[in-house]
């Protein structure tokens, strides 16, 4: 069975400084990997995935995530914070269940402050 | 193009009361997803559609909650009788993605956020 672990609920950072998101996962099998965003009152909006292709991954906004297997591990990072990124951000893992079909499994969300 | 559409975007209901919701995926898409996610929680899959078949309903709390998904394209979600438990956003979400396909992501709806009183 697949899991994702978001090591952090809460992360508060000032504008201008690196961003940090730490996200664990296990999978049975090679995965699929995803960090989603989600600001208040809106719906879950796709930042970057990672698809067995390149180990860092670019997303939108300036983010970008590292895959690296041997710590089962997706940190999502950004150099610099900007006080639009003040949002709750979701790890999902997805990998092939034993139905054959592919799901998506949740992080339980790092909630990302940005102060001024 | 356009997203995936659900209805109602709000709505509070009695406990003990029936609901349901509405949910249109993006044209052509075959795997439709409905999520419950509880204040403060990370979403929870409660059932995942292949076209107009279930795939998983494992989590799904079968004594009160059904879906279905009208010949592979729309899809409802009902709560019959709803608990205080239930309040939550309910999210639907779909994708192209065909049996195992790791690799594609979902796109989501912006939610019926249900509070049972």
């Amino acid at each position: 069975a697949q899991s994702v672990t978001q090591l952090d609920s809460h992360v508060s950072v000032s504008e201008g400084t690196p961003v940090l998101l730490r996200c664990n996962y296990s999978s049975s099998y090679s995965p699929s990997l995803f960090w989603y965003v989600q600001h208040p009152n809106k719906g879950l909006q796709l930042l970057l995935k990672y698809t067995s292709a390149a180990t860092l991954v670019k997303g939108i906004n300036g983010f970008e995530a590292e895959f690296k297997k041997s710590e089962t591990s997706f940190h999502l990072t950004k150099p610099s914070a900007h006080m639009s990124d003040a949002a709750e951000y979701f790890c999902v893992v997805s990998d092939e269940g034993d139905s054959g079909y592919s799901t998506l499994t949740f992080g339980k969300g790092t909630m990302l402050l940005v102060s001024p | 193009e356009a997203g995936v559409a659900q209805s109602p975007r709000y709505k509070i209901i009695e406990k003990r009361q029936s609901v349901a919701f509405w949910c249109n995926p993006i044209s052509g898409h075959a795997t439709l997803y409905w999520y419950q996610q509880i204040l403060g929680q990370g979403p929870k899959l409660l059932i995942q559609f292949q076209n107009n078949g279930v795939v998983d309903d494992s989590q799904l709390p079968k004594d009160r909650f059904s879906a279905e998904r009208l010949k592979g394209v729309d899809s409802t979600l009902k709560i019959q009788p709803a608990k205080l438990e239930d309040s939550a956003v309910y999210l639907c979400a779909s994708s192209p993605r065909q049996g195992g396909a790791l690799n594609t992501e979902a796109f989501f709806g912006q939610g019926t956020r249900l509070t049972v009183v």
